[in-house]
């Protein structure tokens, strides 16, 4: 169980452009999902909170134009960044958590790895 | 100061060494801890969580102090495929957040 789907786990685009990143609850239900960035060699970064019917909450230094992140139902989250620069390249990697049972910790997705070129 | 500080290693083992990893943290107010895994290039996936009793799970072992906020791994007779970097993560209890360390990276060698 808690199985995490994260599409499309690689996409290379042109500077300037957009791309959506999905992140899905397979077999349960999440109020909240997370999005986090990791850079090579760093730690991951949690760059928003995903709020299912309502805004995102962003962490300090995240533009919020420019990561725009809708939770529209209780099993899908998506980030799309807007604009993309050759900066805006990292693996990207969403978490969620059954809304009920004994809590074991986040399941991540399996992660987005983006080229800006 | 980071809020999840750990040793960024790497540690170089032989086979069946023992070997064991430190975390701190700097928010008393955690309320969650836990060790992830994550090979090169994928997602981190959960280890084991961390108890003020400790716990232990076959050949690892994690204990967490509460009073000097330090966290720990330790695991016993290594194998070539515990080869990964090790992820110190504190969860903060009213926002579901986690914050994860830079991680520890372990090779074991034959």
């Amino acid at each position: 169980g808690a199985v995490v789907s994260q599409h499309p786990s690689r996409v290379i685009c042109k500077s300037g452009t957009s791309v959506k990143i999905e992140c899905r609850s397979l077999d349960f239900q999440a109020t909240t999902m997370f999005w986090y960035r990791q850079f090579p060699k760093k730690s991951l970064m949690l760059m928003a909170t995903s709020n299912e019917g309502s805004k995102a909450t962003y962490e300090q230094g995240v533009e919020k134009d420019k990561f725009l992140i809708n939770h529209a139902s209780l099993t899908l989250s998506t980030l799309t960044v807007t604009s993309a620069h050759p900066e805006d390249s990292s693996f990207y990697i969403c978490s969620a958590n059954p809304l009920t049972g004994v809590f074991y910790g986040y399941t991540f997705g399996s992660g987005t790895r983006l080229t800006v070129v | 100061r980071k809020e999840v500080e750990q040793d960024p290693g790497p540690f170089n083992v032989p086979e069946g060494a023992t070997v064991a990893f430190n975390c701190t943290y700097s928010n008393s107010a955690s309320q969650s801890f836990f060790w992830y895994r994550q090979d090169c290039r994928k997602e981190p996936k959960l280890l084991m969580s961390v108890y003020s009793s400790g716990n232990e799970d076959g050949r690892f072992t994690a204990q967490l102090n509460r009073a000097s906020q330090y966290i720990s791994l330790l695991i016993r007779d290594s194998k070539l495929s515990d080869s990964a970097t090790y992820l110190c993560v504190v969860g903060s209890g009213n926002t579901g957040k986690l914050i994860f360390g830079q991680g520890t990276t372990l090779q074991v060698k034959p």
